[in-house]
């Protein structure tokens, strides 16, 4: 069973603070993986597919970071809002089949 | 807007029922699959459909069913309802790289 761990299982931070979180995965087999933004109420936003070891990608305040061969993930936030305020989930995807294995996600809080 | 939908929204069924989930899924996303997501988890997955036959499923016991029609919308059916089912059911569509995902079906079982 492949398992997907993500700390802090939650945060609570100020507006203005930058952030981080992990996602670890196995580290063999690996296709590739997605992080999501999940608020409250709405379906899961796709934020980023990573599939190359050493790959960072950025979506405005927010930027990741794979290492592929370790079996981690970091999520960045620069400068939190209130609006970041919702769980990110990261799902890791191997190479034998479709199937994506979600960690618990982290649920972040940023209070004005 | 994923272009996924789901219904119902929210139901309440007593321990014991039967339930059957809807989910109408993208156009040209021919891969469908099925999470649960239970309060403080992330979403377990129960089982994927791949041109209307299944090709994958997670580890939820045979009363939980499925069914991928031709024009590729799907249905999750629980038999036997037990209070752990109560849950967030999501419904997600495949593009190779990107799942899109529901709004997802609230069940809660008395």
């Amino acid at each position: 069973i492949l398992n997907v761990e993500q700390s802090p299982q939650s945060l609570h931070v100020q507006e203005g603070d930058s952030t981080n979180f992990t996602c670890s995965f196995p580290s063999s087999n690996f296709y590739a993986l997605h992080w999501y933004r999940w608020e409250t109420a709405k379906s899961p936003e796709a934020l980023f597919v990573m599939t190359l070891n050493g790959d960072e990608k950025k979506k405005g305040r927010i930027s990741a970071t794979l290492n592929t061969k370790e079996g981690y993930s970091y999520l960045y936030i620069k400068g939190s809002q209130p609006e970041d305020s919702a769980t990110y989930l990261c799902a890791f995807r191997d190479n034998y089949g479709q199937n994506f294995v979600f960690g618990p996600g982290t649920r972040l809080s940023v209070l004005p | 807007e994923t272009g996924v939908t789901q219904s119902p929204t929210h139901l309440i069924k007593t321990r014991g029922q039967q339930v059957t989930l809807r989910c109408s899924s993208q156009s040209g996303h021919n891969t469908v699959s099925w999470y649960q997501q239970a309060l403080g988890q992330g979403p377990q997955f129960i089982f994927q459909y791949y041109r209307e036959e299944e090709n994958g499923r997670g580890n939820f016991p045979p009363r939980f069913s499925g069914l991928q029609f031709p024009n590729y919308s799907s249905e999750l059916n629980v038999n036997a309802l037990e209070l752990d089912d109560s849950a967030l059911y999501l419904c997600a569509s495949h593009a190779w790289d990107t799942i899109y995902f529901g709004e997802g079906s609230w069940l809660t079982v008395v």
